[in-house]
């Protein structure tokens, strides 16, 4: 079975503060992906980034950075100087290509709000 | 290219009725998934269709149904309605259903059973 754990609930930050979200994931799938998706208030996930198993290079874009450590089974968000426009939900999600196929298993979740 | 689109966009319903949600993926994507999203459950996987043929289910009782036409367009039904069925149902598309294809979400549609 996939299981993926976001431990932080909720995080309230003051804007321009740095904040880094948790992603702890289990899988016995030698490849599989990682995802993390962001949800407004209005509903729709948005993509964000995808990492394969095999390629452990931590990724950069804009504010937002990942670091992806397969030894401690963990893909963390980090987001720069935060901004009001970053308060969502943030999911980290799993597929395995062995097991799961195409089917995404989500984290609980984590509810980011950036204070002005 | 537009983006994946589901309507209705909110609906309420009765319990013991049924539903039936659409869901248009983005132009060439031709596998749909369904998602439940419950504050008690999260998002959970509810069905994935390939090619018209329902590829992966997840852990839902036989009352969620789905089904793809060929112009890759899905539905999902919900038969009997129970309270517990409101939630947020998302629907993504890929070009494949691969694993490794990132999904594209649509924005959902709010269902509340009364």
């Amino acid at each position: 079975a996939q299981k993926v754990t976001q431990a932080q609930t909720e995080i309230s930050v003051v804007e321009k503060e740095d904040v880094t979200l948790d992603c702890v994931y289990e899988t016995r799938d030698t490849t599989y992906y990682l995802f993390w998706y962001k949800q407004p208030p209005s509903g729709e996930l948005v993509f964000l980034i995808r990492r394969n198993s095999f390629d452990e290079q931590n990724e950069i874009s804009g504010r937002y950075s990942w670091n992806f450590q397969k030894s401690t089974s963990s893909f963390n968000f980090t987001i720069t100087a935060s901004q009001v426009v970053d308060s969502a939900v943030y999911f980290c999600a799993l597929s395995g290509k062995e097991t799961s196929g195409s089917r995404l298993t989500f984290g609980e979740g984590t509810q980011l709000t950036v204070n002005p | 290219k537009a983006g994946v689109t589901q309507t209705p966009r909110y609906l309420i319903k009765t319990r013991g009725q049924q539903v039936t949600l659409s869901c248009s993926p983005i132009s060439g994507h031709r596998s749909v998934s369904w998602y439940q999203q419950t504050p008690g459950q999260g998002l959970q996987f509810l069905f994935e269709y390939f090619s018209e043929t329902q590829r992966n289910k997840g852990n839902f009782p036989g009352r969620f149904s789905g089904r793809q036409f060929s112009n890759s367009r899905s539905e999902m039904n919900v038969s009997t309605l129970e309270l517990g069925d409101s939630a947020l149902y998302l629907c993504a598309s890929t070009t494949d259903g691969l694993p490794l294809e990132t999904q594209y979400f649509g924005p959902g549609t709010r269902l509340l059973v009364l």
